[in-house]
């Protein structure tokens, strides 16, 4: 069965070090993998998209890597701040117009 | 901005009874979703439509129906609420194509079934 798994449920690091994030999955081929950010009580919010022949992608302090033969993606924020404390979720596009997520980790950064 | 409302927040619903969940967007998306969140479980798909009156069934429909009578507005239906639907329900929507473009999320609505 299709099978999305985010790393652990929480993460707690202490500030200004870097947070890895790990997304796998099993039985998909996504032609498109997505993270999202999401607040307490809010709706989930986009945060990057990679495609299946980008090795990685950038923005600003985030960084995504995604391995299609591992079937694993890597979410990374760097000198991370309190303020990047949230739920991160991963999203698979399955290229068939639905999204499938993983559960979520839900990341503390400690001053 | 991309904007999607769900028409309300906070809801309170007795068992056996049918509940409505309305969703609007307004940037023209052809996709919409509906999910629901529970702790432990994450986001999982109930429904989605990728045109006016048509929709797919996504991971768990069972209790669920949805309406899409016009492109910016999808409503999800709970015909006779029962306790397990208790949750947060998310509604989504995204452009479709071959140049896959993000989804968007309500602010969601807190259903709780009594």
């Amino acid at each position: 069965s299709q099978k999305i798994e985010q790393n652990s449920e929480a993460l707690n690091i202490q500030e200004g070090k870097t947070a890895t994030l790990t997304c796998n999955y099993t039985n998909y081929s996504p032609a498109y993998l997505q993270w999202y950010r999401q607040d307490p009580g809010r709706g989930p919010v986009f945060l990057l998209l990679i495609r299946e022949n980008e090795k990685e992608k950038r923005k600003e302090r985030l960084k995504v890597t995604f391995d299609t033969t591992l079937k694993q993606s890597l979410f990374h924020i760097t000198a991370s701040q309190p303020a990047d404390s949230a739920t991160y979720l991963c999203a698979l596009d399955n290229n068939n117009n639905d999204m499938r997520f993983g559960a979520g980790t839900r990341l503390t950064v400690k001053p | 901005d991309v904007k999607v409302t769900q028409s309300s927040r906070y809801l309170v619903k007795r068992t056996g009874e049918k509940v409505f969940l309305e969703c609007v967007q307004d940037m023209d998306h052809e996709n919409m979703f509906w999910y629901r969140q529970d702790p432990g479980l994450g986001l999982r798909l109930i429904y989605f439509s990728y045109d006016v009156k048509m929709k797919e069934k996504g991971d768990i429909p069972e209790g669920y129906s949805v309406s899409r009578e016009k492109k910016e507005r999808f409503s999800l239906i709970l015909e006779s609420a029962s306790t397990n639907q208790t949750s947060m329900y998310l509604c989504a929507s995204s452009f479709a194509g071959n140049e896959r473009n993000t989804i968007y999320f309500g602010e969601g609505s807190w259903l709780t079934v009594v």
